[in-house]
């Protein structure tokens, strides 16, 4: 299995653009973590889903951001429009939810640059 | 929902010694407690994790200890080595039930394996 996957790996853009982070999951995975990391903030969860459905997206920090898993092998994070305080590090991850299943594979994550 | 604090956040060690890191938590009913080790530039990957039911867990040079009662669990690495350094995060679950839930991660722990 190659893991999670996530395009693109760098992302450089102008502040007020619109930004579309890509994730695939690990085949067979039912629930779906984003991530952000900064240096101030450190690893912050901002939504997940299982089996597809967002359960919790209290840590999406405003309305500019929004998350959707529209089938089990596909999620996308879309910023709009994107500021430059938005600059981080986004990590996709996933897991099995089953019995005694809870380890959570990070994928390499999206280096995001808003200028 | 969880809080989890983090200490030190540097710790720095010669190379053959032990090195602990510790963690507390806020949710009494956290049931499941990961350690993430995060190299610079790459992802972070789970090194070992440790559930309620259960007061520690040994995998070679590396140790987890839970104290429920303190909602307090530690991590000891003995016999480090250079390819020890890293940062270091714990984590446990955002809502109670350490299912499919998303991680509140403490801030980290740089460890620094002096030669």
């Amino acid at each position: 299995d190659a893991g999670v996957i996530q395009s693109p790996r760098h992302e450089v853009t102008e502040m007020g653009q619109e930004v579309t982070l890509r994730c695939k999951p690990i085949s067979g995975h039912n629930s779906l973590f984003w991530y952000r990391q900064t240096m101030m903030r450190g690893l912050e969860l901002l939504i997940y889903f299982n089996n597809n459905v967002p359960i919790d997206d209290s840590g999406m920090p405003e309305d500019r951001f929004s998350a959707k898993m529209p089938n089990a092998s596909f999620s996308t994070l879309k910023i709009q429009p994107s500021e430059p305080r938005d600059s981080a590090v986004y990590f996709c991850a996933s897991s099995f939810w089953g019995a005694g299943g809870n380890e959570q594979f990070f994928g390499p994550g999206t280096r995001l640059t808003v200028l | 929902g969880e809080n989890v604090e983090q200490h030190p956040s540097t710790l720095s060690v010669q190379e053959g010694d032990s090195a602990v890191i510790k963690c507390t938590y806020s949710d009494s009913a956290s049931n499941y407690f990961p350690w993430y080790k995060q190299e610079l530039g790459k992802r972070p990957q789970l090194i070992i994790d440790i559930r309620s039911n259960v007061g520690e867990k040994k995998d070679q040079r590396i140790a987890v200890t839970l104290n429920k009662t303190a909602k307090h669990f530690s991590l000891h690495i003995t016999e480090t080595q250079p390819e020890d350094s890293a940062v270091y995060f714990c984590a446990a679950p955002r809502e109670s039930g350490g299912g499919a839930d998303g991680l509140t991660f403490g801030k980290g722990t740089h460890l620094i394996i002096q030669p």
